[in-house]
């Protein structure tokens, strides 16, 4: 299993300003992700994150509004760039830890709300 | 392009079983089937999988048809705490990315 912490849990921004959100896992892992959910709406894959190459974007997302860092094997960053009241959502990292199960644990979210 | 088909919402009495019925008619030979529930305000939680045998595990127990293109996902006693969204997901083991459709919204009633 592995133990994900976000930060910031939630936060209040205001439109054109950015927000960088930080995954930290307890373990190394080589597979990270990072999913949107929009008010209501189930889990949408942002973006795959590889430690030492570049993130993989989902159809619909792109590096310049979402660039994503991967430093480390242990540690993630997503900014959400340019912020508008469309981007208000939960923001969650994942790991995959390649386990017996190729389970994936999540964090507990970042709960963004832009106005 | 979702592969699995679930109901939107169900009831189910704490005490009880509750079973999740879950189509899935167009899956692959390398397929498996995965579970995930995503309490309120928190992350999805990995529930149990499957290729074509039922499993079971502390948390729930999985049955799949044998034609493999439905399958049912069982919590035996359910309590309050079960109260969350189920999702069924249909991915092969070399495949990373989970692809969550809407999942079903389970209410469960004292």
């Amino acid at each position: 299993s592995a133990v994900i912490s976000q930060k910031p849990s939630r936060d209040i921004c205001q439109r054109g300003t950015s927000l960088t959100i930080q995954c930290q896992v307890d373990s190394q892992v080589t597979m990270m992700f990072w999913y949107r959910q929009q008010p209501g709406q189930s889990l949408t894959l942002i973006a795959t994150a590889n430690q030492g190459s570049e993130a993989t974007y989902e159809s619909g997302f792109v590096i310049d509004k979402f660039p994503i860092s991967r430093p480390n094997l242990t540690f993630s960053t997503l900014t959400v760039s340019n912020m508008s009241p469309e981007d208000s959502s939960i923001y969650l990292c994942s790991v995959d830890t390649s386990g017996l199960y190729n389970e994936q644990f999540f964090g507990p979210g970042t709960r963004l709300t832009v106005l | 392009d979702a592969k699995t088909t679930q109901p939107p919402s169900m009831d189910c009495a704490e005490g009880r079983a509750a079973n999740l019925p879950c189509n899935h008619s167009t899956i692959s030979g390398n397929e498996y089937v995965y579970w995930y529930r995503q309490i309120h305000s928190q992350g999805p939680q990995y529930i149990i999988h499957g290729l074509k045998n039922n499993e079971t595990n502390e948390m729930a127990s999985l049955i799949i048809t044998e034609d493999r293109k439905s399958s049912t996902l069982i919590l035996p006693h359910a309590t309050l705490r079960d109260t969350a969204v189920y999702y069924c997901i249909v991915r092969s083991l070399n495949d990373y990315k989970l692809s969550f459709g809407a999942g079903t919204t389970v209410t469960v009633r004292a």
